[in-house]
């Protein structure tokens, strides 16, 4: 089996900071994503990626900007950070048929 | 604007009653339905799924009903158990591409 690694778990920034989110996989998939979990709302889809230096946008990319330098890693970066930021933000990988998607347990964001 | 619709945002029933979780969608691009698992702290992981050309998969307790020409289907938990509460997504991928995307979420609460 895989795992999905993301870091930091708890991330603390300044409102209008820019903050790096970090995701790493060892299934070896060609695909990998970032959502934003928001209670009420769900799962938002902000960026995904088909492949190395691939980058797709999503429902809800504005704001944010991504990066897929390596098949195994998906960064996301919140470009300004506002109060209304705070939420969990989960990256997850798939095979090409995206039948399954494996999550990682999230970062969650706070903006001070 | 929500692509996949989930009629509840929590549901409580007791222990060995059926729960039965409801979603829609409009587009018509989705044919494939997963529903995703969720307990806190933990990432999403998938339960059972069904493509747009069944009307019902079974597996164990969990059975998935599906209406293409209403765009609906549910989640029936036949016998529920408290290991059985959790958040439950319906997600929808669309033929296209290899983006999913979910609704807002079930929160069920199974009580002993």
């Amino acid at each position: 089996g895989g795992i999905i690694t993301q870091t930091p778990k708890f991330l603390i920034g300044q409102e209008g900071q820019k903050l790096t989110l970090k995701c790493q996989q060892n299934f070896n998939h060609d695909t990998m994503y970032w959502y934003r979990q928001d209670s009420g709302k769900g799962l938002r889809l902000i960026y995904y990626s088909i492949t190395e230096n691939d980058l797709q946008k999503g429902d809800l990319s504005e704001g944010y900007d991504a990066s897929r330098e390596k098949k195994s890693s998906f960064s996301l970066t919140v470009t300004s950070a506002q109060k209304n930021e705070m939420a969990v933000f989960l990256c997850a990988s798939s095979p090409d048929s995206a039948e399954t998607l494996y999550f990682g347990s999230g970062t969650r964001l706070t903006v001070l | 604007q929500q692509q996949v619709r989930q009629s509840s945002q929590s549901l409580t029933v007791w222990e060995g009653e059926t729960a039965i979780l409801n979603c829609s969608y409009e587009n018509s691009a989705f044919d494939y339905f997963p529903w995703y698992q969720q307990f806190p702290g933990e990432g999403p992981a998938l339960l059972i799924a069904i493509r747009s050309v069944s009307d019902k998969k079974e597996d164990g307790r969990f059975t998935i009903f599906f209406n293409k020409r209403e765009k609906n289907l549910s989640l029936h938990i036949k016998d529920s158990q408290p290991g059985d509460s959790a958040t439950y997504f319906c997600a929808a991928r669309p033929y296209n591409n290899n983006a999913p995307r979910f609704g807002a979420g079930t929160k069920l609460s199974v009580k002993p």
